[in-house]
């Protein structure tokens, strides 16, 4: 079964850093592209940054390009998401997905983890 | 940018048919996926491919794409199929992921 689960989120400053992780399981993670995808509280879905399957390739939506850095570490298991100088406007549930397209054009995500809650406030 | 339009609400009575738009420049060109996300839940992929349906996604669910416009039809609507659904596609132009605002479907 196909398992993700994120951790790390919490109440942080503004200016201030966390890292998520997510831990996979149930698939062979290294043959997977992912992505992290956030939602603010009562808004709707948006996509953060994605990553290729051997870490080497990184993609970011401009709200978040310069202050997050999305890896991974195949040998464990495990997507991150370093998020640094964090502003009010980052609070949000955030989701790591997986994307099972071969091509960039059909990028979706069938599988999602719980998410896990990113509070910036002081 | 790529920009997705959706209605914010859509109702429909229990047993009839629910039509969730996703409207974009010629986004008959662009390859659509659908999601389903109840309240405090991920999202589910219902629709991928524009009409293609996951494994354990019920029959009713579909959808199809031309010209300006996308939609995500449910049939023999039910009261659990009440719940957001938003549209998703890939913008090649910056290589990124949109979706869009998110339609909530009410079951009256």
């Amino acid at each position: 079964e196909v398992q993700l689960a994120e951790s790390g989120g919490g109440l942080v400053q503004p200016g201030g850093s966390l890292r998520l992780s997510c831990a996979a399981s149930g698939f062979t993670f290294s043959s997977y592209w992912m992505h992290w995808v956030r939602q603010a509280p009562g808004k709707g879905l948006v996509w953060v940054s994605r990553i290729d399957n051997y870490g080497s390739s990184t993609v970011y939506a401009d709200s978040v390009k310069g202050r997050f850095t999305i890896s991974r570490d195949n040998a464990k298991n495990t997507l991150y998401l370093q998020m640094d100088s964090l502003r009010p406007e980052d609070t949000a549930v955030y989701y790591c997905a997986r994307d099972p397209a071969i091509a960039s054009h059909r990028t979706n995500f069938d599988y999602w983890g719980q998410g896990t809650l990113v509070t910036v406030s002081s | 940018s790529y920009v997705l339009t959706q209605p914010p609400s859509v109702s429909v009575a229990p047993g009839q048919t629910a039509r969730s738009t996703c409207g974009g420049n010629n986004i008959g060109g662009e390859t659509v996926h659908w999601y389903q996300q109840k309240p405090g839940q991920a999202p589910v992929l219902v629709v991928y491919d524009d009409s293609d349906r996951p494994s354990g996604i019920p029959e009713r669910f579909s959808g199809s794409n031309s010209g300006n416009t996308a939609t995500l039809t449910i049939s023999r609507v039910e009261a659990g199929d009440e719940a957001d659904y938003y549209c998703q596609v890939w913008d090649s132009s910056t290589n990124h992921v949109v979706f869009g605002g998110g339609t909530k479907l009410t079951v009256l």
